[in-house]
């Protein structure tokens, strides 16, 4: 079945610095997904990408779709102890389901 | 918060029983998702409902199974517990024809012993 690879699994990384998770999937995607889950907590809903090349922004975030809509990646500017957690792209799978990524767990240190 | 309840928070049980999970689903939404979270792990769909009907399923066995009921909450049924079915258990809704947005419930944290 179709995987979703992402990288690295694991970041650690000092207040302020930055941070970015890849997604890389083997076949063409129609979109991708970016969730957030905070330790304890559940997947909450990010952004959607759509067309090829797409760049989003939210506030520190910034989201960008691969020309090839087969990559994906997160970048946080200038990283805070709220952005600690697990980081997970999701992408449709044969049946129109999501199939989640294997996550990037970011922890900050102050 | 998304609207999305689930209960029981926690549950443990002991291999061999059987479970009920439930969920509502947010207002407005007709369908629903279920997954499974094991420790250190990304979400695995086990199956989806729409109006009532299993609309997808993932590579779990017949034991799992679900409900949907007409005000669109839903259960997950899992018979014969096994040790690896410790895991959090999420459910998501959404609107079909709103994309696959999924909005996700705070799950149910399974213990089998």
């Amino acid at each position: 079945g179709q995987q979703v690879m992402q990288i690295p699994q694991y970041q650690h990384v000092q207040e302020g610095e930055d941070f970015t998770t890849y997604c890389n999937s083997s076949t063409t995607l129609s979109n991708i997904q970016w969730y957030k889950q905070r330790p304890g907590g559940h997947p909450v809903f990010l952004i959607q990408l759509v067309k090829s090349g797409e760049v989003k922004k939210q506030k520190r975030l910034t989201f960008q779709f691969g020309e090839a809509k087969k990559n994906s990646s997160l970048h946080i500017t200038a990283t805070q102890t709220t952005d600690v957690g697990t980081y997970f792209c999701a992408v449709e799978g044969d049946t129109d389901k999501l199939i989640f990524g294997t996550g990037t767990r970011l922890q900050v240190f102050p | 918060e998304t609207g999305v309840t689930q209960s029981p928070t926690h549950l443990i049980k002991t291999r061999g029983q059987q479970v009920t999970l439930r969920c509502s689903s947010q207002s407005g939404h007709n369908t629903v998702s279920w997954y499974q979270q094991a420790l250190g792990q990304g979400p695995q769909f086990i199956f989806q409902y729409y109006r009532e009907e299993e609309n997808g399923r993932g590579n779990f066995p017949p034991r799992f199974s679900g409900l949907q009921f007409p005000n669109y909450s839903s259960e997950l049924n899992v018979n014969a517990l096994e040790l690896d079915d410790s895991a959090l258990y999420l459910c998501a809704s959404s609107l079909v024809g709103q994309g696959d947005t999924q909005y996700f419930g705070p799950g149910t944290r399974l213990t089998v012993l």
